[in-house]
């Protein structure tokens, strides 16, 4: 069946530091793949999503890029801040049908000072 | 304008006893979708409802566990005598369609805390 896969967290980083947070997946076809963000004391929302291969998303300078060799979609921000400390969820929707959509386990970032 | 909401925000309960949580999709959505985060867990995909399909209950971790959506609109989940390990928070999301061409945002609610004794 399909399934997302995200690297464990948590991640602790400094502000400006540069985030990659990994995100690999396994689903048949072309499926959409998303990244969202639950904030501390809030629901999920939508970051960013990809709907084709090579297609890039981005949103509130984080970025990610859809990988149809690798099967990846990781996210990426130039400049961390202590205000996207969050946890952040990968998630497919398999092409094909009415499809339900298939979430990682979530990581962690904590933005430090 | 509003968003999705879910009722109650905490529910605590007594191992055996039977509880209903509340989802209020956006109006006009016709997806809904019902998950379940455990501590430390990323989300578990428990039904979805589309218009007038179906549902897809294959999240459902066991007959204990039911949902309704009346209406086409408010959706209601039911836990019969609840265990230990249904603690969790379980969060409702909305999306405008799931059809094959759509790739629609899901919105999710602020989720209901459940803690069984």
């Amino acid at each position: 069946g399909d399934s997302v896969t995200q690297m464990e967290g948590p991640v602790t980083l400094s502000e400006e530091a540069f985030l990659t947070i990994n995100c690999t997946y396994t689903a048949t076809g072309y499926p959409s793949l998303f990244w969202y963000v639950q904030y501390p004391g809030e629901g999920l929302q939508l970051l960013l999503k990809a709907t084709k291969a090579d297609d890039k998303g981005s949103n509130k300078g984080f970025e990610a890029t859809y990988r149809k060799e690798t099967t990846s979609f990781h996210l990426e921000k130039g400049s961390v801040q202590v205000s996207d400390s969050a946890v952040y969820f990968c998630a497919l929707r398999a092409s094909g049908g009415y499809q339900k959509v298939t979430f990682g386990t979530g990581t962690k970032l904590q933005v430090i000072p | 304008g509003a968003g999705v909401s879910q009722s109650p925000s905490n529910k605590v309960t007594e191992k055996g006893k039977d509880v209903e949580l509340r989802c209020d999709p956006i109006s006009g959505h016709t997806a809904l979708y019902w998950y379940r985060q455990s501590l430390g867990q990323g989300l578990e995909f428990l039904i979805y409802f589309q218009g007038n399909s179906a549902p897809d209950k294959s999240g459902l971790p066991s007959d204990r566990f039911s949902a309704e959506r009346t209406g086409g609109s408010v959706s209601t989940l039911t836990i019969q005598r609840t265990q230990q390990e249904d603690s969790a928070v379980y969060l409702c999301a909305s999306s405008l369609a799931s059809g094959p061409t759509y790739t629609d945002t899901q919105y999710f609610g602020p989720g209901t805390r459940l803690t069984v004794l």
